[in-house]
């Protein structure tokens, strides 16, 4: 157990609705980062928040936004979905610097139908 | 953008052999680099993080070094049991960056 929750554990939905994925990082961790593991492809970072304020951004799409509230939890919005969008989406936290290590959560499985 | 490499692809091995894999990146731009394992149905659980040349990291069979200059790394196993089945994905950040970039893995079967 990473410390990291994440939940729903599976979310089925279906083309053009909009869902929350939500993450609780490791007590104590100031950042959440959030990745994308989709068929065939990669861990594929999505976003990084740092004690409330975005710190990086990598290939997220504009249909998905991401937020981190001030008791550190953190939301994945995703946005006018397409069956491509199904895939498995990980949290993970650390304390702060590149060399901390990121602990990953269990993921949601997302499956749009 | 940071290209991480890792091969094999996958790996299968008999119980008891030990077992290498590498992870190849571009060594400008270097900040640490990490290894994970990641067993089915579970999440990614960290194994090691390395920033310095030379580095070499162990814990219980498992070890890791670490060359900079040249841009890879290894990920030893020795003595290979079922339990080792997972797939091995390292991953690295850049300067200036704290995101990571992963590599596709290496899918380690142990075979009984």
């Amino acid at each position: 157990d990473s410390g990291v929750t994440q939940t729903p554990k599976h979310l089925i939905t279906a083309t053009g609705q909009r869902v929350t994925l939500r993450c609780s990082p490791r007590s104590g961790d100031l950042s959440v980062y959030w990745y994308q593991q989709s068929l065939d492809q990669g861990l594929q970072f999505l976003i990084q928040y740092y004690n409330g304020e975005e710190r990086a951004k990598g290939n997220i799409l504009e249909r998905f936004s991401a937020q981190q509230f001030p008791d550190l939890h953190s939301e994945l919005n995703l946005s006018s979905l397409e069956l491509g969008d199904s895939a498995l989406y990980f949290c993970a936290s650390s304390a702060d610097t590149g060399t901390d290590t990121q602990y990953f959560g269990p993921g949601t499985r997302l499956t749009v139908l | 953008i940071l290209n991480v490499e890792q091969s094999p692809q996958s790996l299968h091995v008999q119980e008891g052999d030990s077992t290498n894999f590498t992870c190849s990146f571009p060594s400008s731009n270097f900040y640490a680099l990490h290894w994970y394992r990641w067993e089915t149905a579970k999440s990614p659980e960290a194994l090691f993080v390395m920033t310095l040349n030379g580095d070499e990291k162990k814990k219980g069979r498992i070890s890791a070094t670490l060359n900079t200059k040249e841009g890879y790394s290894y990920l030893y196993i020795k003595g290979s049991q079922p339990e080792d089945s997972a797939t091995y994905l390292c991953a690295l950040t850049g300067a200036g960056s704290y995101q990571l970039t992963f590599g596709k893995g290496t899918k380690l079967s142990v075979i009984p």
